[in-house]
């Protein structure tokens, strides 16, 4: 079975600091990761995702995020914060492609 | 391009009463579903569909059915609203290639 763990449900950051939002997965085989970020009253949008290519990925607005096997971890970092990004992101895992499974979410707040 | 349309976008109900949910996409995509999000338990999978004609159940079926009767379309329906089913509904459809979600809006229930 998959599953997904956001560690914090609550991140705040100054503007300008690293951002670093943790995200740990069980599955069974290699799987796809992908991480979306919602805005308030608005749908998911995806900011990048995993597909057994390169371990680095590079998502939209300066995100990136790594995938560890030996970890089996998925952290999404941003090297600076801007009040822009303040928003909640959920991990997301899938083993084969059509069934997704969500973490609970994490809450960014950028502090001015 | 108008991607993922719901309909409506905020709904109040009594107990008991019943009300469709309706999902439009215009990208051709194979794969639809259907989450529910509440706070502190990120998206929950309700059904989900992997063509025409097809559906199966996710991970919090009960009390929900769904159809999907043309490939653009994935209808959500309560028979008979409780208050545990006031939530925000998200539909997100997929393709079979790129193994990315994309969300709409989302609909506030709120069962009184």
């Amino acid at each position: 079975a998959q599953s997904v763990t956001q560690l914090g449900s609550h991140v705040s950051v100054s503007e300008g600091a690293l951002v670093l939002l943790r995200c740990n997965y069980s599955s069974s085989v290699p799987p796809y990761l992908f991480w979306y970020v919602q805005y308030p009253n608005q749908g998911l949008q995806l900011l990048l995702k995993y597909t057994s290519a390169a371990t680095l990925v590079k998502g939209i607005n300066g995100f990136e995020a790594e995938f560890k096997k030996s970890e089996t971890s998925f952290h999404l970092t941003k090297p600076s914060a801007h009040m822009s990004d303040a928003a909640e992101y959920f991990c997301a895992v899938s083993e084969i492609g059509n069934q997704f499974y969500f973490g609970t979410g994490t809450s960014l707040t950028v502090i001015p | 391009n108008a991607g993922v349309t719901q309909t409506p976008k905020f709904r109040v109900l009594k107990t008991g009463q019943s009300m469709t949910l309706l999902c439009a996409q215009d990208m051709n995509h194979e794969y639809m579903y259907w989450y529910r999000q509440d706070p502190g338990m990120g998206l929950r999978l309700i059904h989900y569909s992997v063509g025409e004609g097809t559906t199966a159940k996710g991970e919090v079926p009960d009390g929900y059915n769904v159809s999907r009767l043309k490939k653009q379309n994935f209808l959500l329906g309560l028979e008979s609203a409780a208050p545990s089913q006031t939530s925000v509904y998200f539909c997100a459809s997929s393709s079979l290639k790129l193994y990315e979600q994309y969300f709409g809006p989302g609909t506030r229930l709120t069962v009184t």
